[in-house]
């Protein structure tokens, strides 16, 4: 079966750290970019970051440029994310996304939930 | 970036009804040199994450129902659903990706009245 299962969210206090992971399955990962997707809980969505096949090129919003780092494992066929320095505007469920040959998004995984508060 | 805005925010329509959701960029998402635009359309079930329904403007996703139909260039887009049926009450988002950072839509809530 194709898909992206997330997993390392929770509760952190603000300033601290978190790593995100994504294993994917059902395709060849190393074929493909791969970013990280986020929903506030007012349900808007926003890109965060993303990594090409190779590790070769990556890019973050400006939200969060400095603060996180996106990384892959083809081997392991694993995507991560690792945020640090957590504020409480990044409180918000954590997609792991799949991009399509050209760019667009065509498969999710359902998320984990990051909640920064004290 | 480019700024994503969608109308209406909310929208209530009648089963077998056409909906009709607009997406406006803050810029062209046309990109010349292959006569493409750069959009997609999502939509969201409660509970579930985004499922891509359309690419490239108007291309349908595979499996999408043909109901779904997308439109428009460069700033101005339109996502239709010719004739409603219930399971189509979902959050529905556009997004660009012409350029990084790939922005979304505010969102359009679509129920049946």
């Amino acid at each position: 079966e194709v898909q992206l299962v997330e997993s390392g969210g929770g509760l952190v206090q603000p300033g601290r750290s978190l790593r995100l992971s994504c294993a994917a399955s059902g395709f060849n990962f190393d074929d493909f970019a791969m970013h990280w997707v986020r929903q506030f809980p007012g349900k808007g969505l926003e890109w965060v970051s993303g990594i090409s096949w190779n590790s070769g090129n990556s890019g973050y919003a400006d939200s969060v440029k400095g603060r996180f780092t996106i990384s892959r494992d083809n081997a392991k066929n694993s995507l991560y994310l690792q945020m640090s320095s957590l504020r409480a505007a990044d409180t918000a469920l954590y997609f792991c996304v799949k991009e399509a040959s050209w760019r667009y998004f065509d498969l999710w995984g359902r998320g984990t939930l990051v909640t920064v508060s004290s | 970036d480019i700024v994503m805005t969608q109308s209406p925010d909310s929208l209530a329509e009648s089963l077998g009804e056409r909906a009709t959701i607009n997406c406006k960029s803050s810029q062209s998402v046309l990109y010349t040199s292959n006569n493409k635009n750069y959009l997609a359309w999502y939509q969201q079930k409660p509970g579930q994450p985004p499922k891509l329904l359309i690419y490239w403007a108007s291309t349908r996703e595979s499996g999408v129902p043909d109901r779904f139909s997308g439109s428009g260039s460069g700033t101005d887009f339109t996502l239709t659903i010719s004739s409603l049926q219930a399971e189509d009450v979902a959050v529905y988002y556009c997004q660009q990706y012409y350029s990084t950072p790939y922005t979304f839509g505010q969102g359009t809530k679509l129920e049946i009245k």
